[in-house]
């Protein structure tokens, strides 16, 4: 069964204080693993695509790697503005020419000042 | 920049009620998607439309939600009628084709059934 779990639901840091989101997932045939930001009220906003084991894409304070099973999205020196919700989504062939796609339940960022 | 439009951004309703939600993907996108998102989860794929098509909707609760999109650019999706567990937000997503990497969220609309 296809499924992404991110973990921790909940992280708390200090600014400056540097951690790791995780996403783990299970799907055959994996075209993509995507993170998103998401502000409270808001639609996601797109970060990185990855697609390979290995690959690494950063965009100032952010980091994400992807392995076999999982990604981490690494966070260095974070600051308060970095607070939101981080989405872990994957894409894998659905059949008959189109994609599947499914999202993590998020993790909940909230850095203090 | 080009954006996602939807509308409107909050709909209060009572069950047994009929709900419509309206969306207009950027320009030239393609690929249309709706997702149901309850609150606390991730995005749950409705529908999606390539042009006018619809290539998947697995997710979509047909005997009370249905979606068009008739000319290929903008979407509604309705829900008649509407029950107390319909209560989320609703995004609108579009991409330039199927494939692509980078779906465009709209800011959705909250829905609340009372």
């Amino acid at each position: 069964e296809d499924q992404v779990t991110q973990s921790p639901e909940a992280l708390r840091l200090q600014e400056g204080e540097s951690s790791s989101l995780n996403c783990s997932y299970t799907v055959s045939g994996l075209r993509g693993l995507f993170w998103y930001r998401q502000d409270p009220g808001k639609g996601p906003e797109f970060l990185f695509t990855l697609y390979s084991a290995g690959e690494e894409k950063e965009k100032e304070r952010l980091k994400a790697t992807l392995t076999k099973k999982e990604s981490f999205l690494h966070i260095t020196a974070p600051k308060p503005e970095d607070s939101a919700t981080y989405l872990c989504a994957v894409r894998r062939w659905g059949g008959y020419n189109f994609n599947k796609f499914y999202f993590g339940s998020g993790t909940k960022l909230n850095v203090k000042p | 920049e080009a954006e996602v439009a939807q509308s409107p951004r909050y709909k209060i309703t009572e069950k047994s009620q009929a709900v419509a939600f309206w969306c207009d993907p950027i320009s030239g996108h393609a690929t249309l998607y709706w997702y149901r998102q309850i609150l606390g989860q991730g995005p749950e794929l409705l529908v999606q439309f390539q042009d006018e098509s619809v290539v998947d909707d697995s997710q979509l609760p047909k005997d009370r939600f249905s979606a068009e999109r008739l000319k290929g650019v903008d979407s509604t999706l309705k829900i008649q009628p509407a029950e107390l567990g319909d209560s989320a937000m609703y995004l609108c997503a579009s991409s330039l084709e199927e494939g692509t990497d980078t779906q465009y969220f709209g800011p959705g609309t909250r829905l609340t059934v009372l």
